[in-house]
């Protein structure tokens, strides 16, 4: 099992419209988890930091659901814009970080 | 700031050839590390470094070697390319302090393509 394991997508959304995706992690260690946002051939970017209870920042909210081992991401009045890869991350019990595959999301007009 | 640069962005190497890639961050970070990214396989860890003069290995460490011989720089380098090193490589630092609790910043990647 990977460690840290995300559904691919794609998610094929419309304008407008809330979407959200999970995460999940196998080290129940795990203190700390980032969502990173990845455009096409570009490098990824820190979207968003995920401690304790999780946080909300805008349109976006990031939560920790420590007894099922999962993190999720929910996008409200999803734009055009929103459109990307959203990198899952976390750290194993060796303390290296962790990127899951990715989840590729398309907002349609 | 600039942040974290990698050169060169592209290169196209030849079975065999060596060449190194260059990262330099210019945010004081401890702690850089060196990615490749391939479709369908995400982010793998090659090889990182928690400060000057430190190396340790990654997920995927063979064939290629590393050196840190200064805080802001971390060098990747191929001896011997092969065809399946054909990636995107991605340079990343992170600041001081607890590393599981400090996000990567990452440079522009460097596209490179073993024929």
């Amino acid at each position: 099992r990977k460690e840290v394991e995300q559904d691919p997508g794609p998610f094929n959304v419309p304008e407008g419209a809330t979407v959200a995706f999970n995460c999940t992690y196998s080290n129940s260690a795990s203190q700390s988890f980032f969502w990173y946002r990845q455009d096409c051939r570009k490098e990824p970017k820190l979207l968003m930091s995920v401690y304790s209870s999780g946080n909300e920042d805008g349109r976006f909210t990031a939560q920790l659901n420590r007894a099922s081992q999962y993190i999720s991401l929910l996008i409200r009045d999803s734009k055009l814009s929103d459109s990307a890869t959203y990198l899952c991350v976390g750290y194993s019990s060796a303390s290296k970080i962790i990127f899951g595959s990715g989840t590729r999301l398309s907002i349609r007009p | 700031n600039a942040g974290v640069t990698q050169t060169p962005k592209f290169r196209v190497l030849k079975t065999g050839q060596s060449m190194t890639l260059l990262c330099a961050q210019d945010m004081n970070h401890e702690y850089m590390y060196w990615y490749r990214q391939d479709p369908g396989m995400g982010l793998r860890l090659i090889h990182y470094s928690v400060g000057e003069g430190t190396t340790a290995k990654g997920e995927v460490p063979d064939g290629y070697n590393v050196s840190r011989l200064k805080k802001q720089n971390f060098l990747l380098g191929l001896e011997s390319a092969a065809p399946s090193q054909t990636s995107v490589y991605f340079c990343a630092s992170s600041p001081p302090g607890r590393r599981d609790n400090s996000p990567l910043h990452f440079g522009n990647g460097t596209r490179l393509t073993v024929t």
